[in-house]
């Protein structure tokens, strides 16, 4: 079982709608929690991190974590052609960052 | 302040060839790492400094060594690389810890081994 799994996608969705992206890890352990953005040939950039169960919002981003059931979401609210990318789940413990595979999203103008 | 740097952009070898790449940062941070990013695989950790002088295995280490020469510069080296090897490599320098903790990424090198 990899440690970071990730809903594989590609995900399209239209223009001002709400892109949805799941996350779930498997080390219990595992203490913070990210999500990345990658444009197509980009260096990966960090856009939300949360570590305590709940939401957290920053703008049209939304992080969701439940630490029971070992899952992290990002809600992206009102989608916009510049949204289009690869999401990547990262989960820490102590110095190590664990990536899921990523979902790539499309937002269809 | 340039961030993290990464040399080369492209390198292309022949199996069995060896090159080390190169990563500084100029944020003064303490850890830095060394990842690969293979289609459908996402980002796998080789080697990773938490501090000056120290380094640590990752998830796929076998075939890579490292050297963190001073807090600025985190080397990775192939000393004879395979066609397995052919990737995207990405370096990283992190700032903070739990939810301030923040990577941040360099360019990126494509290494295509033949």
């Amino acid at each position: 079982q990899k440690e970071v799994e990730q809903n594989s996608g590609p995900l399209s969705v239209p223009e001002g709608a709400i892109a949805s992206l799941n996350c779930t890890y498997s080390d219990r352990g595992s203490q913070s929690f990210f999500w990345y953005r990658q444009y197509s040939g980009k260096s990966p950039e960090l856009i939300m991190s949360i570590y305590s169960n709940g939401d957290k919002e920053d703008g049209r981003f939304t992080a969701q974590l439940n630490k029971a059931s070992q899952y992290v979401s990002l809600l992206i609210r009102d989608s916009q052609p510049s949204d289009s990318a690869t999401y990547l789940c990262a989960v820490t413990n102590d110095y190590k960052l664990s990536f899921g595979a990523g979902t790539t999203v499309t937002v269809r103008a | 302040n340039a961030g993290v740097t990464q040399t080369p952009k492209f390198q292309v070898l022949k199996t069995g060839q060896s090159m080390t790449l190169q990563c500084a940062q100029d944020m003064n941070h303490n850890s830095m790492y060394w990842y690969r990013q293979d289609p459908g695989m996402g980002l796998r950790l080789i080697y990773y400094s938490a501090s000056e002088g120290t380094t640590d295995k990752g998830e796929v280490p076998n075939g890579y060594n490292v050297s963190r020469l001073n807090k600025r510069e985190f080397s990775l080296r192939l000393e004879s690389a395979a066609p397995s090897q052919t990737s995207v490599y990405f370096c990283a320098s992190r700032i903070g810890t739990g939810s301030w903790e923040t990577q941040y990424f360099g360019p990126g090198t494509r290494l295509l081994v033949l």
